[in-house]
């Protein structure tokens, strides 16, 4: 089993519809959680990192932590054409300034929102 | 600003030819990390320095030789490199402090084609 599972699509949605973007993990100990997109040829760019448990906003988006389940979302609401891209999650423990430095990737879920 | 920068943006080189990424961030960060990253797959990590020290090698091979001049310059030296090798090379930095943060902003890539 993979620490860190994500669903690697593809999704596809019509512009405009709210897109849930989900991973599990493993590891009891990751507190740090971060969401990146990726386009095509790109580096990833960092949408949305929290800490622990709850949940935080940023424009359209909306992430969520649920560490008794192990689970982590992303929600986009009022989706784009421009937010077609693959999504990432990583996450990391957080104990140690060394393990801060090393995320635990899942393998990105490619979304497509068409006009 | 959360910019980092890459260059060349694109490099083929042969199997016995050296030559070098490079990587520059503004940001005060004190941490720098080199990753790999292959078509469809989450970015691999290779090395991290802190504040100007390698911190992390993650057994990568010696063909690649990291070198962290100051703390805003990252390079990558490539000697001896395999067809295998191609990929994306990606660039981060990141506070790397537990007041400030954590979070790994990336740079655009350079795309490395060996032949």
């Amino acid at each position: 089993q993979k620490e860190v599972e994500q669903d690697p699509g593809p999704l596809s949605v019509p512009e405009g519809a709210i897109v849930s973007l989900n991973c599990t993990y493993s590891n009891s100990a990751f507190q740090y959680f971060m969401w990146y997109r990726q386009y095509s040829r790109k580096g990833p760019e960092l949408l949305m990192y929290t800490y622990s448990s709850g949940n935080k906003e940023d424009g359209r988006f909306t992430a969520q932590v649920d560490k008794s389940s192990k689970y982590i979302s992303l929600f986009i609401r009022d989706s784009q054409p421009s937010d077609s891209a693959t999504y990432l999650c990583a996450m990391s423990e957080g104990l140690t300034a060394g393990n801060n430095r090393k995320l635990i990737w899942g393998l990105g879920t490619s979304l497509a929102v068409n006009p | 600003d959360t910019e980092v920068t890459q260059t060349p943006k694109h490099l083929v080189m042969g199997m016995t030819n050296k030559k070098s990424l490079k990587c520059e961030q503004h940001m005060g960060h004190r941490a720098m990390y080199w990753y790999k990253q292959k078509a469809k797959k989450p970015p691999e990590l290779m090395f991290v320095y802190s504040y100007e020290k390698l911190s992390i090698n993650e057994s990568v091979p010696s063909r690649f030789s990291p070198e962290c001049p100051n703390s805003s310059l990252l390079n990558l030296h490539l000697h001896a490199l395999q067809p295998e090798d191609s990929a994306l090379y990606l660039c981060a930095s990141s506070q790397d402090s537990p007041v400030t943060g954590y979070e790994q902003y990336f740079g655009p890539g350079t795309r490395l084609t060996v032949t």
